[in-house]
């Protein structure tokens, strides 16, 4: 099983969808979680930090879930500019902070 | 100002030659890594160094030789390069040694072995 397991897709939503994306983790130790975004041939870059409690940032919601060990990215009212490749990022304190991404999953947001 | 670079951009060679990428960070950072993503897309860490000591060192193959003159620089030879090794290669920077903070990734290298 891998450490992170998301969903590869594709997801082919309209503009204006809202759309949702898990992941799941297996390491109970695990302390820190991102959503990174990666555009076509460009850099990964982060989108958001995931908090216990959740958090939102405009359209963004992100949700942990530490018991189902899975994190959670809400996109509401979808753009175009929004189609990209979504990575799940864990971290652990044990391994020196190994960050462990996720596979990504895409999304393509049409007119 | 860049805040992660990396050079070359893209780089095109031969199986079996050596060749080096460099990465240099003006972020103050204490902790670099080296990343592979190959052509499926998956992100995989190789090195991880924290004021250029070696913290992170995955399932690499001892062709690849990280290299960290000083806390802004990491640099990545390979040797004997194999037609396996064609991926894009990301250097990135975070302030802390234990992953709990925002990595900042550089624009790629894209390594082409021929």
């Amino acid at each position: 099983r891998k450490e992170v397991e998301q969903d590869p897709g594709p997801f082919n939503v309209p503009e204006g969808a809202t759309v949702a994306f898990n992941c799941t983790y297996s390491n109970s130790a695990s302390q820190s979680f991102f959503w990174y975004r990666q555009d076509c041939r460009k850099e990964p870059k982060l989108l958001m930090s995931v908090y216990s409690s959740g958090n939102e940032d405009g359209r963004f919601t992100a949700q942990l879930n530490r018991a189902s060990q899975y994190i959670s990215l809400l996109i509401r009212d979808s753009k175009l500019s929004d189609s990209a490749t979504y990575l799940c990022v864990v971290n652990s304190n044990t391994n020196a902070g190994k960050s462990t991404f996720g596979d990504g999953t895409t999304l393509t947001v049409k007119p | 100002d860049t805040a992660v670079s990396q050079t070359p951009k893209y780089l095109v060679t031969q199986m079996g030659n050596d060749k080096s990428i460099k990465c240099e960070q003006n972020l103050g950072h204490d902790t670099m890594y080296w990343y592979k993503q190959d052509s499926k897309k998956f992100l995989k860490i190789m090195f991880s160094y924290n004021n250029k000591e070696l913290i992170i060192n995955e399932t690499v193959p001892n062709r690849f030789s990280p290299k960290s003159p000083d806390k802004a620089h990491l640099n990545l030879h390979i040797n004997s390069l194999e037609l396996g090794d064609s991926a894009v290669y990301f250097c990135a920077s975070s302030p802390a040694a234990w992953g709990t903070d925002t990595q900042y990734f550089g624009p790629g290298t894209r390594l082409t072995v021929l």
